[in-house]
């Protein structure tokens, strides 16, 4: 089982939908969880840090089940430049090494 | 510069051929990863440094690939005797310390094509 895995999609959307990704990880001592935004021949940038008690920023919402070993992200009133690839990053405990998951491909067509 | 420099943002090479890829770090970071991304594929770990200390090699796939950082800043990759499989971009991404709560921040890659 890989340490990070994704759905790659792609997910195909409308404009204004909601869409949600989810991300499972096998590593129960993992510790630190993050977003990435990847666009086509882009190099990846972060879009949210993922926190215990879930965090959100405008339409942007991330949560993390330890319990399950999920982590989620969900975007509402999705826009056009919002289609690109989102990595799902997970970091052990006392690793300095973040592990990537594929990627999960989001298209939002008018 | 503000963000991590990578070069040659582009590199066309022989099979065979040895290749030096470069990446500076934001300044005063003292973690250094590099990455390499296949077409259609996840990001790779490759080697991380951290300050002055042991590079963590674990990611390299063959001893072909080789990496060293100079004085704690710039970064240098190295391939020798490249083949077609080492086709990717290779990304350099550099954060404040490396370990948990720290960002990373990527360069825009070097793209390597064996021909």
């Amino acid at each position: 089982r890989k340490e990070v895995e994704q759905d790659p999609g792609p997910f195909n959307v409308p404009e204004g939908a909601t869409v949600a990704f989810n991300c499972t990880y096998s590593n129960s001592a993992s510790q630190s969880f993050f977003w990435y935004r990847q666009d086509c021949r882009k190099e990846p940038k972060l879009l949210m840090s993922v926190y215990s008690s879930g965090n959100e920023d405008g339409r942007f919402t991330a949560q993390l089940n330890r319990a399950s070993q999920y982590i989620s992200l969900l975007i509402r009133d999705s826009k056009l430049s919002d289609s690109a690839t989102y990595l799902c990053v997970v970091l052990r405990g006392g690793s300095y090494i973040p592990t990537f998951g594929r990627g999960t491909s989001l298209i939002v067509h008018p | 510069g503000a963000g991590v420099s990578q070069s040659p943002s582009n590199k066309v090479t022989e099979k065979g051929k040895d290749v030096e890829l470069r990446c500076d770090p934001i300044s005063g970071h003292t973690a250094l990863y590099w990455y390499r991304q296949s077409l259609g594929q996840g990001l790779e770990f490759l080697i991380y440094f951290q300050g002055n200390s042991a590079p963590d090699k674990s990611g390299l796939p063959s001893d072909r690939f080789s990496a060293e950082r100079t004085g704690g800043s710039v970064s240098t990759l190295t391939i020798q005797r490249t083949q077609q499989e080492d086709s990717a971009v290779y990304l350099c991404a550099s954060s404040s310390q490396g370990g948990a709560g720290n960002t990373i921040y990527f360069g825009e890659g070097s793209w390597l094509t064996v021909v």
